[in-house]
């Protein structure tokens, strides 16, 4: 029942730069509220990646970068490495349904 | 450094009631300012917030799961737990509890998870 719609894959080589978009609604993303970006290794639990659109926690290197515009916003990874590859889920609060919702989850492959 | 750690059983029957707790270590979460959630993942699916109780004991879940899910704490024990009634095939996933300080609405500190499968 996820309410942010993310592209179910994105790729690319060692070195290139890839984004992902998040696309929201009127009552999470577009209402004002704050997205965060998670990374999910294979077989680990969900790590915060991104959080309040834009900053980082401070151990996530600065390949990483997010953007909120209207009624959505994307996570940017530069500088692709072969660790990256991983599942990413954008994250928002709903004021329709009162509560966290996440995105649908992109798998990123490095080529 | 807080920790978190699901515990309950891995096997529930259908129509039965899930269970789980989440024991906390390196803080207590009286702590002001936070809210403890559980949040789940089908298998090969993607992430589902399911509710959360704040420090106050306040709670709020998700409209969907509303009608069976209680969430819980006890603070003497540093733990906070999930009760999901009426369980299917559908409540099949990884359960994983993570906090979220109220002035941030993410995520930051997460569980390893516990499998639970709904299965007779």
């Amino acid at each position: 029942q996820s309410v942010l719609t993310q592209p179910p894959s994105v790729s690319g080589a060692p070195g290139q730069r890839v984004t992902i978009s998040c696309a929201g609604s009127s009552s999470n993303i577009g209402a004002g509220y704050d997205v965060h970006w998670y990374q999910q290794l294979p077989d680990t639990a969900p790590r915060l990646l991104i959080f309040d659109n834009i900053y980082r926690p401070s151990r996530v290197p600065d390949r990483f970068s997010g953007s909120k515009s209207g009624t959505s916003a994307s996570l940017a990874i530069t500088g692709l490495q072969a660790e990256d590859e991983a599942d990413y889920y954008c994250q928002s609060y709903d004021n329709s349904l009162s509560g966290s919702v996440f995105g649908t989850g992109t798998k990123v492959t490095v080529l | 450094q807080m920790q978190f750690q699901e515990s309950g059983p891995g096997l529930v029957k259908p129509s039965q009631t899930l269970s789980l707790t989440c024991a906390v270590s390196g803080d207590s979460i009286n702590t002001g300012g936070f809210s403890w959630s559980w949040i789940r993942q089908n298998p090969g699916k993607g992430l589902e917030w399911i509710g959360h109780i704040n420090y106050l004991g306040a709670t709020s879940y998700s409209p969907s799961l509303k009608s069976r899910v209680s969430i819980s704490q006890d603070t003497t024990k540093n733990q906070f737990s999930l009760r999901l009634s009426s369980v299917t095939a559908a409540d099949t996933g990884v359960y994983y509890c993570a906090r979220s300080p109220l002035v941030l609405l993410a995520f930051d500190i997460w569980g390893q998870g516990t499998l639970v499968t709904v299965s007779s």
